[in-house]
């Protein structure tokens, strides 16, 4: 079964840099998994910031980023503002219309 | 304005069925595939089923294989998810998503809660 790890929690300061990574429990993530990055409020649906590794969705700022960091994906937000603070899942494309989701990363911004 | 709007959840027993739509607009709905994700109370999200622009090639995850079945009306511009046989496990909020390629998810419905429970 394949597992996609993500941290379970970061603080950061408001202005401030945070990244997150995406990886695989056995394996590197490479651009073929199309990583894409989810942020999802309290009480709200998710949305779609970041696929195909570090294309943003239409209406999201530029402080989000999406990257391979060595044998992760990672998504780094520059310049953290209050409303930043939310969950945040990588989602790996297995094929076949297959998608599996990370465990998610809570994000503080305190 | 792409919209997804989710309908079709609610309370039933367990062993029961349910159908779930998603009416899309805002869009040339035969272009895209279509997937539904669902997340369980206080849990994370969860990719159940997979559809094709065109209908034709399907997937699901296995804890709702042979028991959930994906389809799409794309006269009607609309997604379906017809679950049977539920259990407690499947109880969550069922979100559509609008396919931006074969290979990543775009829009978002609302969602739609279903809860399975005697």
């Amino acid at each position: 079964q394949t597992v996609v790890t993500q941290e379970p929690s970061f603080s950061v300061s408001p202005g401030g840099t945070v990244t997150l990574t995406c990886g695989l429990s056995s394996g590197s993530v490479s651009a073929n998994y199309y990583p894409s990055w989810c942020q999802q409020t309290p009480g709200q649906a998710p949305r779609t910031l970041i696929y195909n590794t570090n294309t943003r969705s239409s209406g999201v700022p530029d402080r989000f980023s999406g990257s391979i960091l060595g044998n992760k994906a990672a998504l780094t937000i520059t310049g953290a503002q209050a409303d930043d603070e939310s969950d945040y899942y990588c989602v790996l494309y297995m094929g076949g219309g297959i998608f599996v989701f990370g465990t998610g990363t809570k994000v503080t911004v305190l | 304005e792409v919209q997804l709007l989710e309908s079709g959840g609610g309370l039933v027993q367990p062993g029961g069925s349910l159908r779930l739509s998603c009416a899309v607009s805002g869009t040339i709905f035969s272009n895209y595939a279509m997937t539904w994700v669902r997340q369980a109370p206080g849990k994370g999200l969860e990719w159940v089923s997979h559809i094709s622009n065109s209908g034709d090639k399907t997937n699901y995850v296995e804890s709702v294989r042979g028991r959930f079945t994906i389809s799409r009306d794309n006269f009607k511009n609309t997604l379906y998810l017809q679950m049977n046989s539920l259990r407690a496990e499947d109880t969550a909020i069922y979100y559509c998503v609008k396919g931006k390629s074969p290979n990543a998810l775009d829009i978002w419905g609302q969602g739609t809660m279903v809860t399975v429970s005697s």
